[in-house]
């Protein structure tokens, strides 16, 4: 079974705080993906990276970073986290290729600045 | 840009009875892929029923099908004989066919609540 694990299920900051989320997949994923989930606007794309060192910017990139040193291993990073960052964070993997790829998602990380 | 809408924010069915839940998209290519996501409670997203847009005939997975209608860019998950266990927030999601990196987008999402 795939298996994609987050670090933290519950993270409690402060405003003004770099924050780390993690990732790990261990199914030899090529691709990555970090979304913010909020009641009423589904799941959004912060950033995804389709190789290690590599990534690209989703639809709401703005106060967050990424690192993909290892290719199991994709870091969400708030910079300076700000009340507005308080939300759910999913991370997801896939294969890359030409089949019917889904995403295997881990369990989330429900985060809240104060 | 490619759009994904699910109009109905929540749903309830009775236990052992059928519901549909919706999906409509936007995309202007004509090889994609489609997905349904769930939720449950606290619980990991988990798939339930894929659809590639080259065939014609509609997905299914033991209790759940699809209805897919290509040229109304529909793509409805139906559910039959509903269990307690199926109550969750359910996704509806699209994502482009080939061999990139392409992102998939979802749709907001519907609570589906099942009644005992």
């Amino acid at each position: 079974d795939v298996k994609v694990t987050q670090s933290s299920r519950y993270l409690v900051k402060r405003t003004g705080e770099k924050v780390f989320l993690e990732c790990v997949q261990d199914m030899d994923h090529e691709n990555m993906f970090w979304y913010r989930q909020d009641p009423g606007l589904g799941l959004r794309l912060i950033y995804f990276s389709y190789d290690v060192k590599m990534k690209e910017k989703g639809d709401i990139p703005e106060g967050y970073s990424v690192s993909r040193e290892k290719k199991e291993r994709f870091s969400l990073i708030l910079e300076s986290a700000s009340t507005n960052q308080t939300s759910m964070y999913l991370c997801a993997s896939s294969p890359s290729g030409r089949t019917v790829n889904e995403q295997f998602f881990g369990p989330g990380t429900r985060l809240t600045v104060l | 840009a490619q759009t994904v809408t699910q109009s109905q924010p929540e749903m309830s069915v009775q236990e052992a009875e059928t519901v549909t839940l919706s999906c409509t998209y936007d995309t202007s290519e004509s090889d994609y892929y489609l997905f349904w996501y769930k939720q449950p409670p606290s619980r990991q997203m988990i798939l339930v029923i894929r659809q590639e847009a080259y065939k014609q005939q509609n997905a299914t997975e033991n209790r759940f099908s699809v209805n897919f209608q290509k040229a109304a860019k529909s793509f409805s998950l139906k559910i039959s004989d509903s269990q307690l266990g199926d109550a969750a927030m359910y996704f509806c999601a699209y994502r482009r066919r080939g061999s990139g990196t392409y992102k998939y987008i979802f749709g907001t999402g519907t609570r589906l609540k099942v009644l005992a």
